[in-house]
């Protein structure tokens, strides 16, 4: 069974550019979460999605940040204009529906870099 | 308010020692427990979890953790520890669809 995939791997932007990350969870896997964590910090959640709703996003800050998630599958997440406190790495994280005792499984990350 | 705490930002440890890392939580009911694991440049893996039941839990990679309740405590434990843990752990906690994660601590491994 594939893992979440997750792409690119490494971005390296300047300030005030726009920049896209993609994230594929694992087949089956109703909920996805993207989480910033910066470093030596742990994971913060920026937003959730049950299929294509979005059902948390009280964190992400709306006024740069946008997510979409299109037939409940792949997830797109968005920083328009990227500032330099920015850079973090960017964490999908999907866990099969149903309810319960269920664990998240993590996609590698995107490592953000802004200039 | 929720929250996780792992009072130790890095410990470093000679290659097989024993190692203990702490990890306290302040949450409404009981919730599920986690422990992962992160290497450089990479994702977390999960180490353990604790749903019910038996209150010392067995993972991966010879790690064991226990919950205790009474001290609001899941605390990792590995009996003998190879130069290859040397990484980042994060507990967190949550139920459902929600998680919350500690900051972490930062695992070193000296010959």
């Amino acid at each position: 069974e594939a893992g979440v995939v997750q792409s690119p791997r490494y971005k390296i932007i300047e300030k005030k550019q726009p920049v896209a990350f993609w994230c594929n969870p694992i087949s089956g896997h109703n909920t996805l979460y993207w989480y910033r964590q910066n470093l030596g910090q742990g994971p913060e959640l920026l937003i959730r999605y049950e299929n294509e709703e979005a059902v948390d996003d009280s964190q992400l800050p709306k006024d740069r940040f946008s997510a979409e998630r299109l037939k409940g599958v792949d997830s797109t997440l968005k920083i328009q204009p990227a500032e330099l406190g920015d850079s973090a790495v960017y964490l999908c994280a999907s866990i099969p529906g149903g309810g319960g005792k269920r664990e998240q499984f993590f996609g590698p990350g995107t490592r953000l870099t802004v200039l | 308010a929720q929250s996780v705490t792992q009072p130790d930002i890095h410990i470093t440890v000679s290659e097989g020692a024993s190692l203990e890392l702490r990890c306290n939580y302040s949450y409404g009911a009981t919730p599920y427990l986690f422990w992962y694991v992160q290497s450089p440049g990479q994702g977390l893996q999960l180490l353990l979890k604790y749903f019910s039941g038996d209150t010392l839990v067995q993972g991966i990679k010879g790690f064991e953790a226990e919950f205790k309740r009474s001290q609001s405590s899941f605390n990792l434990r590995k009996p003998s520890v190879h130069w290859s843990d040397a990484a980042e752990y994060f507990c967190a906690v949550g139920e459902q669809s929600t998680f919350i994660f500690g900051s972490g601590t930062r695992l070193s491994v000296k010959p």
